[in-house]
């Protein structure tokens, strides 16, 4: 039973344009959400955290959390092609112990 | 600022022969530390953590093991590869368990 789950992609968006990435979970006790971005190669970097219901906004970014339907996504705006990225997400589930369990990613292209 | 540094940063190692990563962590005290793999593909799958000195905590059955033989150093080891334990190996450290974790630059293992 998958505990996190994205959309594999890829996601392909035009420069300029919003792209909007969806996570859902299964633990309904979770608390905490994260997004990160992987560029192919590197290492996940942290770009936002949310724990409360609502909007979290952090320059381009938007993080939206609604924990009655079990759902994150992330906002970019002004998408640029330096957004082209794998998108991870990741939970702490409620009743799962203390660790972060992080879905398949989403692959996001910004075409020029 | 805080720093995690692992290494090496690419590793070709033959079947059956042993492994040691090495990840250390600068500017914190007392931080949890985390190994991560990633195959080829597929999202991150959490292997040990460490929330102090000696103390390892393993997600999963498999043929590694982990040490913490000081406050900011956490090493991975095998005795003998496997085949399926290539990857790329991410070592990660959080202020508390509840918070964002931060990435070290990564080891990428090809077992022959």
């Amino acid at each position: 039973q998958k505990e996190v789950e994205q959309n594999s992609g890829p996601l392909s968006v035009p420069e300029g344009a919003i792209a909007s990435l969806n996570c859902t979970y299964s633990d309904r006790g979770s608390q905490s959400f994260f997004w990160y971005r992987q560029y192919s190669g590197k290492s996940p970097e942290l770009i936002m955290s949310i724990y409360s219901n609502g909007d979290k906004e952090d320059g381009r970014f938007t993080a939206q959390l609604n924990k009655a339907s079990q759902y994150v996504s992330l906002l970019i705006r002004d998408s640029q092609p330096s957004d082209s990225a794998t998108y991870l997400c990741a939970v702490i589930p409620g009743n799962y112990g203390q660790n972060f369990v992080f879905g398949p990613g989403t692959r996001l292209s910004v075409l020029p | 600022s805080q720093t995690i540094h692992q290494w090496p940063a690419t590793l070709v190692q033959p079947v059956g022969s042993p492994l040691s990563l090495e990840c250390t962590v600068e500017g914190t005290s007392n931080p949890n530390l985390y190994w991560y793999r990633q195959a080829a593909g597929r999202g991150l799958q959490l292997l040990f953590y460490s929330v102090g000195i000696g103390q390892i905590s393993s997600e999963v059955p498999q043929n590694l093991s982990a040490s913490r033989p000081q406050d900011r150093q956490f090493i991975l080891s095998s005795k003998k590869l496997l085949l399926s334990d290539s990857g790329f190996y991410l070592c990660a450290w959080s202020g508390t368990l509840y918070n964002e974790q931060f990435f070290g630059p990564g080891t990428r293992l090809t077992v022959l």
